[in-house]
């Protein structure tokens, strides 16, 4: 099956600086991307996605990398603000089965102000 | 909101018994998830269902059971709760567009 690992578990960034998390997958089949952020007590909501036919995508402040040949993913967020603290999971579907997404461990990013 | 609903919200339970959390949707998707989260874990796949009775096992389905009678209700069973089963519980609604709609989740102590 699918696995996916995720980098870091933890990121701190100064206000207005940049923020990169890195995820790769195992199977070569997979085929969508979609990054889920998760504020403290709340359920994971998507913020962006991207499919395998497609190199980056951006929207506002987020974008997202995709390089199948090397099977990882990125999240990039720019001027960051304290509203941006959360835990970020990326994931990744394979499409072989209704077992639906696998997940990354999670990312803790803390925003100093 | 986002068309799905999980209850209850919280619960406090005791060793040894019986505990059946529910997730409701109004989207008329076909597939639904279970998750249990815990730190240092993410988010593990307890059960799925693609379908009226049709349900699977995910990575953590020890000491856990499903049924899904209708389109729009899941139900998770914990048969004989144990401490290991505290966590928080979420389910996530999709149609095949693999994207997750997640619910609010249940945050479920065994004491």
């Amino acid at each position: 099956g699918e696995n996916v690992e995720q980098h870091p578990s933890t990121l701190s960034v100064q206000e207005g600086d940049s923020a990169v998390i890195k995820c790769t997958y195992s199977d070569s089949a997979s085929n969508y991307f979609p990054w889920y952020k998760q504020e403290l007590g709340k359920r994971p909501q998507l913020i962006i996605d991207i499919r395998s036919n497609v190199g980056e995508k951006k929207d506002q402040r987020i974008a997202v990398t995709l390089n199948k040949t090397a099977k990882h993913f990125s999240l990039h967020i720019t001027e960051t603000q304290p509203e941006d603290s959360a835990v970020y999971f990326c994931a990744a579907y394979s499409g072989g089965g209704a077992d639906g997404l696998t997940f990354g461990k999670g990312t803790h990013l803390i925003i100093q102000p | 909101d986002a068309g799905i609903t999980q209850s209850p919200r919280h619960k406090v339970t005791e060793t040894g018994t019986p505990v059946t959390l529910r997730c409701h949707q109004t989207e008329n998707h076909r597939y639904m998830y279970w998750y249990r989260q815990d730190p240092g874990h993410g988010l593990r796949l307890i059960h799925y269902s693609y379908g009226v009775k049709d349900t699977d096992k995910g990575e953590v389905s020890d000491g856990y059971s499903v049924s899904r009678s209708k389109t729009e209700d899941f139900l998770l069973t914990l048969e004989s709760a144990t401490s290991s089963q505290t966590s928080v519980y979420f389910c996530a609604i999709s149609e095949p567009d693999p994207g997750y709609t997640f619910g609010s989740g249940t945050r479920l102590t065994v004491v």
